[in-house]
């Protein structure tokens, strides 16, 4: 069964350049997320969209944008990057629908590195 | 403000052996979720459970689920070496048909299981 992309696996940046992180979700599935999850630490919810539109937000710096395309996949912009940001980066999908279950499906990640 | 707190947070144990991993949450929600993450990897989906005293087994691991205690467990059976992973707990505080994507992560049980 087909599952989350995202891409790149693995990015190097330097501080105060911007990185963009690419996720597919699983064909059918209405809703994507993202998240962050430093070394040691459970992934916290940035944000998410529903059919396109930013559905929710969580902690996700000013710094940090992201959108939905017309094809459903979703992209996570970060400008001027901090030693702090690196972390590993997860998108996920689920179909909303069944009584409001959303189970979220989570995709490889993007280990982000800044030095 | 929702909380979910695991516990233990780390676990080291013997193979053949049993043991519990408990997950509080401190506001009303019928919906939890057991996540299993391998160092570095993504989070595989083990369990959903949507109502007050949903059982559900999988193999040696069994996740419960008590609405009313706000408490989950994820129990493990005689234990093997290839259960060794972090186990996380995650807990949606919206009502049902409520669109609210966050789902919120505990800190997660680090299990070790000897040989």
């Amino acid at each position: 069964a087909a599952g989350v992309i995202q891409s790149p696996r693995h990015l190097i940046k330097e501080k105060r350049e911007t990185a963009t992180l690419k996720c597919y979700p699983i064909p059918r599935h209405d809703t994507v997320y993202w998240y962050q999850q430093g070394p040691g630490q459970d992934p916290q919810f940035l944000i998410s969209f529903y059919e396109k539109m930013q559905s929710d937000k969580g902690s996700i710096p000013d710094r940090f944008s992201a959108q939905q395309f017309s094809d459903y996949h979703s992209e996570l912009n970060m400008s001027s990057l901090e030693l702090g940001d690196s972390a590993l980066y997860f998108c996920a999908s689920s179909l909303w629908g069944q009584a409001g279950i959303h189970e979220q499906y989570f995709g490889p990640g993007t280990r982000l590195t800044v030095t | 403000e929702l909380k979910v707190e695991q516990n233990p947070l780390f676990l080291s144990m013997q193979e053949g052996k049993n043991y519990t991993i408990y997950c509080n949450y401190s506001t009303t929600s019928d919906r939890l979720y057991w996540y299993r993450q391998d160092p570095g990897k993504s989070l595989e989906s083990l369990f959903v459970l949507l109502s007050n005293g949903a059982v559900k087994q999988e193999g040696r691991l069994m996740a419960s689920l008590d609405t009313k205690a706000r408490l989950s467990t994820l129990h493990i059976t005689a234990a093997v070496h290839d259960l060794s992973a972090t186990y996380f707990c995650a807990v949606d505080p919206a009502p049902q048909l409520n669109r609210d994507d966050k789902i919120i992560f505990g800190k997660g049980t680090r299990l070790h299981i000897l040989p």
